[in-house]
């Protein structure tokens, strides 16, 4: 079963900051490499996802970077807001989605 | 549109009951999915169907736990009998075709069991 191994689990920042939150797999040969984000007593929406034949993709505050030589995937988010601060997920993709273990970012005003 | 609609959203009961999660995917999604999430374990996957056949289960924790899709619009997860390392919040989520292509499932708001 593929695995997804994502660090770290936890991590605060002040607003304007810019979180980082990595994500490695094992096996990247897959159609795209999503987020997800999960504000608490809801379930997961997807937030942005790359394919890998790019190395880098943004929407709005929201870019992912890939490094396919690593076998790696990191979420960036520019100018973090108090808004920001939920729970993040990388996922591996295929037929069903497994999720790796989840970032909890709290971003201070 | 309606979303995936859960159902209880929250259910307690005692060790030994019976515990039904129901779940009404998005109406034309062909892929239904239910997780568990916990602090420990995280979002773990416990199965899924494609056009209503259970294509893997192999993340159902023990034989106490079962899962039913009679049709496009239903499915349920059941737990018999129910005990206080279930208590969690479970997720059902659906997606089209799509999923394989975009990675988007849509989830519903979760069930939040706990068993005492």
């Amino acid at each position: 079963q593929q695995q997804v191994k994502q660090s770290p689990q936890s991590l605060i920042v002040q607003k304007g900051g810019i979180p980082i939150i990595n994500c490695a797999y094992e096996n990247t040969a897959f159609d795209y490499f999503p987020w997800y984000q999960q504000f608490p007593g809801k379930g997961p929406a997807l937030l942005i996802a790359i394919r890998p034949d790019v190395s880098e993709k943004k929407e709005g505050r929201f870019t992912i970077s890939f490094n396919k030589s690593a076998k790696q995937f990191s979420l960036h988010i520019m100018d973090s807001q108090p808004g920001d601060s939920a729970t993040y997920f990388c996922a591996a993709p295929g037929g069903k989605l497994i999720f790796g273990q989840g970032t909890e970012l709290s971003v201070k005003p | 549109d309606a979303g995936v609609i859960q159902s209880p959203r929250h259910e307690v009961t005692e060790m030994g009951q019976e515990v039904t999660l129901r779940c009404k995917p998005i109406s034309g999604h062909n892929s239904l999915f239910w997780y568990r999430q916990t602090m420990m374990r995280g979002l773990e996957l416990l199965i899924y169907f494609n056009n209503n056949v259970p294509i893997d289960d192999s993340g159902m924790p023990e034989d106490r736990f079962s899962a039913k899709m009679p049709n496009a619009s239903f499915s349920t997860l059941k737990i018999q009998p129910s005990e206080p390392r279930d208590s969690a919040v479970y997720f059902c989520a659906s997606s089209f075709e799509g999923l394989a292509v975009t990675g988007e499932l849509f989830f519903g708001e979760g069930s939040r069991l706990t068993v005492l």
